[in-house]
């Protein structure tokens, strides 16, 4: 249980192109997501935090212009990467947590990651 | 001082040997404790987790988290190369902050 499918899995595209990337909470509702970036070698660095129905939360220097995130029902975010240039690729990765209706923080179930070049 | 400490020294043992991972923390607010295994090109999966002090065992894998001298550990028995990867440790308070807090990642390599 607790899968999380993420797609596209590998893109490459031009420079001044939107990407969209999807990632959607296949077997539980997840009322929240995460949107994280990963640079070769290191650790995850959270970039937002999505909430079903509202605004995304942006972490202090991810541009919300930049990265347009949708939270538009229980199982999907989308993360838009809007006008990409070669200093947008990375390792994108979601995750989301089962919603257990207690209040409480649950582990957090990641999805496979989306590598994005931009030329 | 880091919330979540984790020395990223790459480690690289024989087959069969056992991996010894830790992590120390300083927010004492903490009270799930994750490991994370992640493969080179994909996303973290949750390996093991840990709600408060104790042992959990699972296989191969026990995990342990000692609240009185905020200390986690991740030991691997018997360790196969299907292990190599890099170990994450995470943690999260109960209630509240929902940020998962990251070590930095210790990446094993299983020597056949």
């Amino acid at each position: 249980g607790a899968v999380v499918s993420q797609h596209p899995s590998w893109v490459i595209c031009k420079s001044g192109t939107s990407v969209k990337i999807e990632c959607r909470s296949l077997d539980f509702q997840a009322t929240t997501m995460f949107w994280y970036r990963q640079f070769p070698k290191q650790s995850l660095m959270l970039m937002a935090t999505s909430n079903e129905g509202s605004k995304a939360t942006y972490e202090q220097g991810v541009e919300k212009d930049k990265f347009l995130i949708n939270h538009a029902s229980l199982t999907l975010s989308t993360l838009t990467v809007t006008s990409a240039h070669p200093e947008d690729s990375s390792f994108y990765i979601c995750s989301a947590n089962v919603d257990r209706g207690s209040g409480g923080n649950q582990p957090q179930h990641f999805g496979d990651g989306t590598r994005l070049s931009i030329l | 001082q880091k919330e979540v400490e984790q020395d990223p020294g790459p480690l690289s043992v024989p087959e069969g040997a056992i991996v010894s991972l830790n992590c120390t923390y300083s927010n004492s607010a903490f009270q799930y404790f994750m490991w994370y295994r992640q493969y080179s090109r994909k996303g973290p999966e949750l390996l093991m987790y840990t709600y408060s002090s104790g042992n959990k065992e699972d296989g191969r894998f026990t995990a342990q988290v000692d609240k009185s001298s905020k200390y986690i550990s991740l030991f691997i028995r018997d360790s196969q190369p299907s292990d190599s990867a890099t170990y994450l440790c995470a943690m999260l308070p109960y209630y509240g902050n929902n940020r998962l807090a990251f070590g930095k990642g210790n990446q094993v390599v299983v020597i056949p």
